[in-house]
């Protein structure tokens, strides 16, 4: 089946610093990735859709300026945390759809932010 | 915006019991998916529903597409200590281009 590389799993990082998490698709292009955020407790929000050689769409509510996301390659799709503060703290998790097979999840990466 | 509700939030069961988990929401889904989803790890595909009135068995668990693809069940047999974590349906609008993930019902089942 589809495989979603996520990285790191974990970070702790400084208030006012920026954190760049990784999601890889290994064996399949994706040209379409998807970036959530997993609260304690709580479901799974859509930030945005990360499109290959495009602007992400972001949901509504989430700053693009501080969620960068740079989706350069086929099976690479990239978000930045800009300026993290503690609030930022969460479960960041990403996924990608390949044809048929349906959406597949990354395993996620715990952000702290102290 | 779409908003799939679950029910209940929590529920915590006795092993050997049966319970069913309700997805609803007043959209209309070209396909539903269920997830489980362990602690610190990504959600986990259980099944895909795409037809209305659609039924898929897996194992112990039952999945059910409602008539009218606004809402799905999840029914589970016999409950097993391993079936305790974070159950997700995940809705699929017209246009195919994402998924939004309903507010998660969270199982436990007690030895």
């Amino acid at each position: 089946g589809a495989v979603v590389s996520q990285h790191p799993s974990r970070v702790i990082c400084k208030s006012g610093t920026s954190v760049k998490i990784e999601c890889r698709s290994l064996d399949f292009q994706a040209t379409t990735m998807f970036w959530y955020r997993q609260f304690p407790k709580q479901s799974l929000m859509l930030m945005a859709t990360s499109n290959e050689g495009s602007k992400a769409t972001y949901e509504q509510g989430v700053e693009k300026d501080k969620f960068l996301i740079n989706h350069a390659s086929l099976t690479l799709s990239t978000l930045t945390v800009t300026s993290a503060h503690p609030e930022d703290s969460s479960f960041y998790i990403c996924s990608a759809k390949r044809g048929s097979e349906g959406y597949t999840f990354g395993s996620g990466t715990r952000l702290t932010v102290v | 915006t779409q908003l799939l509700e679950q029910s209940p939030q929590f529920l915590s069961i006795q092993e050997g019991e049966n319970l069913t988990v309700y997805c609803n929401s007043s959209s209309v889904f070209s396909s539903l998916q269920w997830y489980r989803q362990e602690p610190g790890e990504g959600p986990v595909l259980l099944v895909t529903v795409v037809t209305g009135g659609e039924v898929k068995k897996l194992k112990r668990l039952t999945f059910q597409f409602g008539d009218a693809r606004k809402d799905s069940s999840l029914h589970i047999t016999a409950a097993q200590p391993g079936d305790t974590g974070l159950y997700l349906c995940a809705g699929e609008g017209s246009s195919a281009s994402k998924i939004i993930f309903g507010s998660g019902t969270r199982l436990s089942i007690r030895p």
